[in-house]
């Protein structure tokens, strides 16, 4: 069955470049999640939607980062002026519900280099 | 706060042993406790959680993990090993009280031998 997919899985941009990364959930998916990943790491939160509200950002590393998920479906994560230090995967996660014992599925992630 | 460690950044056992993959947590609320498993290049696929009941939880793949409230500890266990299993092990907490925000463990490498 389809999963979460998330495009591009490559990026490559130079430092001050704006880039966009989407994700589109699995069908019916009431939770989103975006995580960073930095290598040798775990998944790091950013931020969190229940259908279009964004419930939690908190995790989001400064104001040049943005996401958004307007009909409650793809959501789509925007970082601006991107710097050096925002190289990472980016992994996006879908859940069926909005309670927190469910859990998560996740795409393959877009593995994001900024020159 | 909320926070997760894996106390080993690498486990090796040998084909058909039992292994055990550590996890230790700390949460305000009641923990809601998952395992996930990333091969490379992949994201996370989900093995486990315990949620509330029975102290041993049973997954995918022959996993099983064990809570521990007094030790605050959530261990992964396989009772025999496959070179299959070689993989990245990340240990998750979640708030039960919170449905988003979860922190992950930096993860164990484990890696079978035949």
């Amino acid at each position: 069955g389809a999963g979460v997919s998330q495009s591009p899985r490559y990026k490559v941009a130079k430092r001050g470049q704006d880039v966009a990364l989407r994700c589109d959930p699995i069908s019916g998916h009431v939770s989103l999640f975006w995580y960073q990943q930095a290598l040798g790491q775990g998944p790091e939160f950013l931020t969190y939607f229940q259908n279009e509200a964004q419930l939690d950002k908190s995790g989001l590393p400064s104001d040049r980062f943005f996401a958004e998920r307007p009909e409650g479906s793809v959501s789509t994560l925007k970082i601006q002026r991107t710097q050096q230090e925002d190289s990472a995967v980016y992994l996006c996660a879908s859940s069926l519900g909005g309670i927190s014992n469910q859990p998560q599925h996740f795409g393959d992630g877009t593995r994001l280099s900024i020159l | 706060a909320q926070s997760v460690a894996q106390p080993e950044d690498q486990v090796n056992v040998a084909e058909g042993n039992p292994l055990t993959v550590k996890c230790t947590y700390s949460v305000s609320g009641n923990p809601y406790l998952f395992w996930y498993v990333q091969y490379p290049n992949r994201g996370l696929q989900f093995l486990l959680k315990y949620i509330t009941g029975d102290n041993l939880v049973k997954g995918s793949y022959g996993f099983e993990a064990e809570f521990n409230k007094s030790q605050t500890s959530f261990h992964l266990k396989k009772p025999s090993a496959l070179v299959s299993d070689s993989a990245l092990y990340f240990c998750a907490v979640r708030d039960g009280a919170n449905a988003g925000k979860s922190t992950f463990g930096d993860g164990t490498t484990l890696t079978v031998k035949p």
